[in-house]
């Protein structure tokens, strides 16, 4: 069954801690994404990566770390200097090229600060 | 900017069909409208996409018009499954082969029984 899966799908974390967000697709797109989703909001971008081994940081990156060993893989570390993390965390991949980069998007993952 | 505007809300009677517009009056000659949705705690859901010809596929139709300054995207019989909100995008390129879509707050769509 083909397609993006993020866990877990409800993540608690404590004050001062680092907590890591997992987004594997069997798709074999290049690209990667991670969102950010507030309450009422669309989504904002945090990361991208469009090839293994590089990554850039979208619009809200501070707090945030990424990385891209496997193509499969970008996972989401929410590090403890990111003040505000309770939110839903999107992870979306794409193919690269001409004409229409379709992104494909997971189930999410819903982050709370205890 | 999302580069998008749409109504923040519509209703739509089951059966019928559920015209959801947008404008994009600042789209440029090769940017591509997308359209998502999202059912309330999911993730968002690709409905279709287009450049300057009419889409249909079998979620719903794309509309654009000829100066590309609005499009309306149609779901031909709305279920109460369709009830979601649903983000009209601009798909920007951002440099290096890479594109971004930034989403607005879309249009919530209600399907009433």
């Amino acid at each position: 069954d083909g397609g993006i899966t993020q866990s877990p799908k409800y993540l608690f974390r404590k004050e001062g801690q680092n907590v890591t967000l997992s987004c594997e697709q069997n798709l074999n797109h290049d690209a990667m994404y991670w969102y950010r989703q507030d309450p009422g909001q669309g989504l904002r971008l945090i990361y991208y990566s469009q090839i293994v081994n590089d990554f850039q940081k979208g619009d809200i990156a501070e707090g945030y770390s990424v990385s891209r060993e496997k193509k499969e893989s970008f996972p989401l570390t929410v590090t403890s200097a990111q003040k505000n993390p309770t939110a839903f965390y999107l992870c979306a991949s794409s193919m690269m090229g001409q004409g229409g980069e379709t992104q494909y998007f997971g189930p999410g993952t819903r982050l709370l600060v205890l | 900017d999302a580069k998008t505007t749409q109504p923040t809300s519509m209703d739509c009677a089951e059966g019928r069909a559920a015209n959801l517009p947008c404008n994009h009056s600042t789209i440029s000659g090769n940017e591509y409208v997308y359209w998502y949705r999202q059912i309330h705690s999911q993730g968002p859901q690709y409905i279709i996409h287009g450049l300057k010809n009419n889409e249909t596929n079998e979620m719903a139709s794309l509309i654009i018009t000829e100066d590309r300054k609005s499009s309306t995207l149609i779901l031909p019989h709305a279920t109460l499954r369709d009830t979601a909100v649903y983000y009209c995008i601009v798909r920007v390129y951002s440099g290096a082969g890479s594109y971004q879509l930034t989403f607005g707050k879309g249009t919530k769509l209600s399907v009433i029984p």
